[in-house]
């Protein structure tokens, strides 16, 4: 069983349309992540939930929207998509908000914006 | 604002041969302090961190990092590398809290038979 699993794994859409990216953790725990890893390999927080709470917001833009339903789901939402908006976005969950700093990642959604 | 530097982009070694991958961070207090692999189309997996105690600390597949507070350096190595070893290597630091990792921007490791 995959312990953080993504869908899709692969998206191409086109400028300005509206896509999601959802995410599953199994693993029971209590933190979930959004990640965006560009084109140089650069991977950079966009956001985090605990418990289904927003702790974490970086600088994102706000057609960037995430939605826990439950602990163990933290999709992302995107409008209005933008060329540069293509990237691998990676969900990743840990046991929970303290500073242990092992997050379980999933295998990424690669998101290409024509 | 905490940063962290990896210097080199792209090594190669041969096979049985010793590694070292270099990790320079910028933080002001005691940092915590990560390495993640990255294998080709998969996720990240934590490798091994440092929260305080002992400088060197061992890890998973072999690998171990030294902590050097007047480097600022978190240096990974590996006695002798495996094939399968080769993948995307990141140190990270954690931030303010919360598990927020701030990453390099990764070494891609190549290992020649």
């Amino acid at each position: 069983d995959t312990a953080v699993s993504q869908t899709p794994k692969y998206l191409v859409t086109q400028m300005g349309n509206d896509k999601s990216i959802k995410c599953e953790q199994n693993l029971g725990h209590d933190t979930m992540y959004w990640y965006k890893q560009d084109s140089k390999k650069f991977l950079k927080i966009m956001f985090s939930y605990n418990n289904k709470e927003l702790i974490i917001n970086e600088t994102v833009p706000n057609r960037f929207s995430p939605k826990s339903p439950d602990k163990a789901h933290l999709n992302l939402h995107i409008n209005s998509l933008e060329l540069g908006d293509s990237a691998v976005y990676f969900c990743a969950s840990s046991q929970d908000s303290i500073n242990t700093g092992e997050l379980f990642f999933g295998e990424g959604s690669r998101l290409t914006v024509l | 604002a905490q940063s962290v530097t990896q210097p080199d982009i792209h090594i190669t070694v041969s096979e049985g041969a010793s590694l070292e991958l270099r990790c320079n961070y910028s933080y002001g207090a005691t940092p915590y302090l990560f390495w993640y692999v990255q294998s080709p189309g998969q996720g990240l997996q934590l490798l091994l961190k440092y929260f305080s105690g002992d400088t060197l600390v061992q890890g998973i597949k072999g690998f171990e990092a030294e902590f050097k507070r007047s480097q600022s350096s978190f240096n990974l190595r590996k006695p002798s590398v495996h094939w399968s070893d080769a993948a995307e290597y990141f140190c990270a630091v954690e931030s303010g809290g919360y598990n927020k990792l701030i990453f390099g921007a990764g070494t891609r490791l190549a290992v020649h038979p």
